[in-house]
């Protein structure tokens, strides 16, 4: 049981490249979320899914695309990357919510993206 | 804008002391957690309490919630040098979003 994996751990971009960051996990989850974390800032909500086929905009979406075709995975798309996305993504999963709701967030290990 | 905040920003207290965070937000709530990250690392889910709970204990923490301030406090007893991380707090408002405030740094010198 591996939990939460992103996939790379680290990139560097030149400006105007494009890349995608794979989030995978295995615990059978419905929601999926994407954050960015910057110094100072904690961490922002990019993109989340609730559910297969489903995606939906958090606090901080423009210049990102997500994807989520599949239920253990939630794509994060850079089109054409920027310095100011210069940061630390993570992916958080959890469990829909349910009659002992506990809405806890499963953290991935974090992407250390540079964009130059 | 940011739903909840933290306060100290950075902490620093000697092993064995107690450790208290304080965590501030604007607008009602279904529950707020707290979550721990170590550095370099992502973060890990320490406790939580719900909107009609006041008092939440787990180990050697200690959470308090004040929905007419809207506010929470987590206490750390008996602090350990592995106690060093950045500590969030992370509100609910509806059950598909999480908002985190800006974390406080705690320094747990031996």
């Amino acid at each position: 049981n591996a939990g939460v994996t992103q996939t790379p751990k680290f990139r560097v971009l030149k400006t105007g490249q494009s890349m995608t960051l794979l989030c995978a996990q295995d615990m059978n989850h419905e929601y999926m979320y994407w954050y960015r974390q910057d110094p100072g800032m904690g961490l922002r909500l990019i993109h989340y899914s609730v559910g297969e086929g489903t995606t939906a905009k958090g606090e901080v979406p423009d210049g990102y695309n997500v994807s989520r075709l599949k239920k253990q995975n939630f794509l994060l798309g850079l089109e054409s990357a920027a310095p100011s996305q210069t940061s630390v993504y993570f992916c958080a999963s959890r469990k829909k919510r349910d009659l002992v709701a506990t809405y806890e967030q499963y953290f991935g290990p974090g992407t250390r993206l540079t964009v130059t | 804008s940011q739903q909840g905040e933290e306060d100290p920003q950075a902490l620093s207290i000697q092993e064995g002391e107690n450790a208290t965070m304080n965590c501030s937000y604007k607008t009602s709530i279904n529950n707020l957690q707290w979550y721990r990250q170590n550095s370099g690392r992502g973060l890990v889910h320490l406790i939580l309490i719900r909107s009609n709970e006041r008092e939440k204990h787990s180990g050697r923490l200690r959470v308090t919630l004040d929905t007419s301030k809207k506010s929470s406090s987590l206490l750390i007893t008996a602090s350990r040098a592995a106690d060093t991380a950045s500590y969030f707090c992370a509100t609910v408002t509806s059950y598909d979003k999480v908002i985190f405030g800006p974390g406080t740094s705690l320094s747990v010198i031996p």
